[in-house]
Formats: structure tokens, sequence, C-alpha cells
């Protein structure tokens, strides 16, 4: 299997655009999460998803972040208007089933918003 | 609330064993997961602690005691390429999990 894969791997767009982050979990994973990296804050968890439903959006910082997962193998991360403090590292994850200990995580996406 | 504490750096000599601690005050602990992040990469999965004791996965071992709120992560005979970073986990409930601020750990040759 090819991973999670992710595009693009890097955005750079202007404040006030919107960015659509994408993702294709490993074949056969039930979750899908979307994590958001940054120096200040760390490594946090946005939303996660349990065969296509969202299941805790409790971290998505407001309502210009939205989160899709129209079939198994595509999730998009929607942006809308970009920010600057929107930039960091965009990870998207997929675990195998419920009680699975190891998220395998996609490469990242690195957004900057100038 | 919840909170992570890790150590923000350490460094070691090569062969060495060195150990990255992780205490937690988190509302809901199901269980302590183990990534390293090398510069520029995604985090990979090292290991998980659902029950109080040692985990030991090659060169690398995992530690939990859940009366403490303490686990920690033990590398041994360290290598050049294990110089990165590393997060501890907890797992709150289902599948959320909530990362610590990682450990830059630099192995010296």
């Amino acid at each position: 299997d090819a991973g999670v894969i992710q595009s693009p791997r890097h955005e750079v767009t202007e404040m006030g655009q919107e960015v659509t982050l994408r993702c294709k979990p490993i074949s056969g994973h039930d979750y899908l999460f979307w994590y958001r990296q940054t120096m200040m804050r760390g490594l946090e968890l946005l939303i996660y998803f349990n065969n296509n439903v969202p299941i805790d959006d409790s971290g998505m910082p407001e309502d210009r972040f939205s989160a899709k997962m129209p079939n198994a193998s595509f999730s998009t991360l929607k942006i809308q208007p970009s920010e600057p403090r929107d930039s960091a590292v965009y990870f998207c994850a997929s675990s195998f089933r419920a009680g699975a200990n190891e998220q395998f995580f996609g490469p990242g996406t690195r957004l900057t918003v100038l | 609330g919840q909170s992570l504490e890790q150590p923000s750096e350490v460094t070691a000599v090569e062969g060495a064993i060195v150990q990255i601690n992780c205490t937690y005050q988190t509302s809901g602990f199901y269980g302590l997961s183990w990534y390293q992040q090398h510069d520029g990469g995604a985090p990979t999965f090292l290991s998980y602690n659902g029950l109080d004791g040692l985990e030991e996965t090659g060169r690398f071992s995992s530690f939990l005691s859940r009366s403490d709120s303490y686990g920690y992560l033990l590398l041994q005979e360290l290598q050049m390429k294990d110089s990165a970073s590393y997060f501890c986990a907890v797992r709150k409930g289902g599948q959320n999990f909530v990362f610590g601020p990682g450990t830059r750990l630099s192995v010296l040759p």
C-alpha cells in the first residue's frame, strides 16, 4: 500500500483565499484524522471520522474550517477565508479499526498564508 | 482540562541510553502512545501502553504508571538516526489522542 496520500504537499496562498487540502487514507482503514502542527501549539487534532462520519470536530478552530469525507477513500479540509495564522503543516492520518493503537500519518501539507 | 509535559530537549551520545519522560493530566485516560518525527517528516508510531508496565520493541521500550500519571520512552544503543522529536500522546477515549509538546533528541557522535 502507498500509505496515506496528501495533496498538495506545499501550498502558498494569500489571505482571504479558499484553501482545500486533500487526503486519501490507507485502503481498509475505518478512521481518518486531520491534525495541524505549529511550533506554538504543537500537534493538534482538528477532527476525525469513522466510516466517513465525523465523530469529533471539537478541535476545529472556527467556522472558517470545514472537513468532509464523501467516501472511504477521500477527505478534504477546507479553509475559507484563509488567514496568516492558519499557516501550519496539516497532517492527515488513518487507522484500521476501533481500538487500533497506531495511526498512520501522511507526509503533510505545508500551508503558508501571506 | 488537559496537559502533557515533556522535556523540550535531550542530548546524548551514540551508543548511550536516554529516557524521555511524559507526565499528563487529562480528563479521561485510556493509554499512552509514543511517536517519532524527523525534521520535515511525518510522525511515525513507536509504541502504546494501555496497561501499567514496560513494553519492549527492539531498542525502544516504553513504560506507563497510571497511578503516577507518568510514562517514559527508553532508547538504547543510540544511533545518529535516532535524532528526531519524540511525542507522547494520551488516548482520551475512542480514537481521540492528545499529543504532548515533543522532546527534541540530539544524538552526538
